[in-house]
């Protein structure tokens, strides 16, 4: 499957608890995101990267989330001392430098389920 | 704040029935426009990008029309078979700043009745 790949699929944890996500794009897919969908909503973007590059990072994610991409390839995701607030399905996406711009389209992951007790 | 509304919240229809989605959007500042399908435990699979006022964009027994003065696309189904279910997802991209992110709306969740 050359899809992106998420991992976990589900995490459950306790409140207090750090967390971890990975994300691996598409193969040269140069351009990553993060996006969190909460019960009756839809997906929120959280950040953006470009290479390795944050580019962008919505005021939604707070101090105790961190996103990296250090090579330029997969990501991750933590998030620290989580709270029932942060339960939530978090997607990755990727998209390809070909198609910059207006026509840029976004392939998603199948996301990481967070339960918080 | 930018708003992206989606009706109905959910549809429930038998198959061979025709049915449409709305997305409403700012009118202003307008940038791209995506529908995607989400279907139970999978990924939400991309279905158009669409970029000029007037679009009219076809995949298969699915299309999308779009209106950027007026801020709304519509999305068609034609003929409904049960693995049309899913949840609809409409995006927004404005100029402005906010040209690197998606804005959602909450979605439309079609169940197709055998």
């Amino acid at each position: 499957d050359t899809g992106v790949s998420q991992d976990p699929r589900h995490k459950i944890t306790k409140r207090g608890q750090n967390v971890t996500f990975r994300c691996d794009p598409i193969s040269e897919h140069n351009r990553l995101y993060w996006y969190r969908q909460t019960l009756g909503q839809g997906p929120e973007f959280l950040t953006y990267f470009q290479n390795e590059a944050q580019l962008e990072k919505s005021r939604l994610l707070s101090d105790r989330f961190s996103a990296e991409r250090p090579k330029g390839s997969f990501s991750t995701l933590e998030i620290q001392r989580t709270e029932q607030g942060d339960s939530a399905m978090y997607l990755c996406a990727s998209s390809p430098s070909g198609t910059a711009g207006r026509n840029e389209k976004l392939f998603f992951g199948s996301g990481t389920q967070l339960s918080v007790l | 704040i930018l708003n992206v509304e989606q009706s109905p919240q959910s549809l429930h229809v038998q198959e061979g029935d025709s049915t449409n989605f709305t997305c409403s959007f700012p009118s202003s500042n307008f940038y791209a426009l995506h529908w995607y399908r989400w279907e139970t435990a999978k990924s939400p699979e991309a279905l158009f990008v669409m970029t000029l006022n007037g679009d009219e964009k076809k995949k298969g027994r699915i299309s999308a029309t779009l209106n950027t003065k007026e801020g709304y696309s519509y999305l068609y189904i034609k003929g409904s078979q049960p693995e049309d279910s899913a949840t609809y997802l409409c995006a927004f991209r404005g100029y402005g700043g906010a040209t690197n992110k998606l804005i959602f709306g909450t979605g439309t969740l079609l169940a197709v009745q055998p």
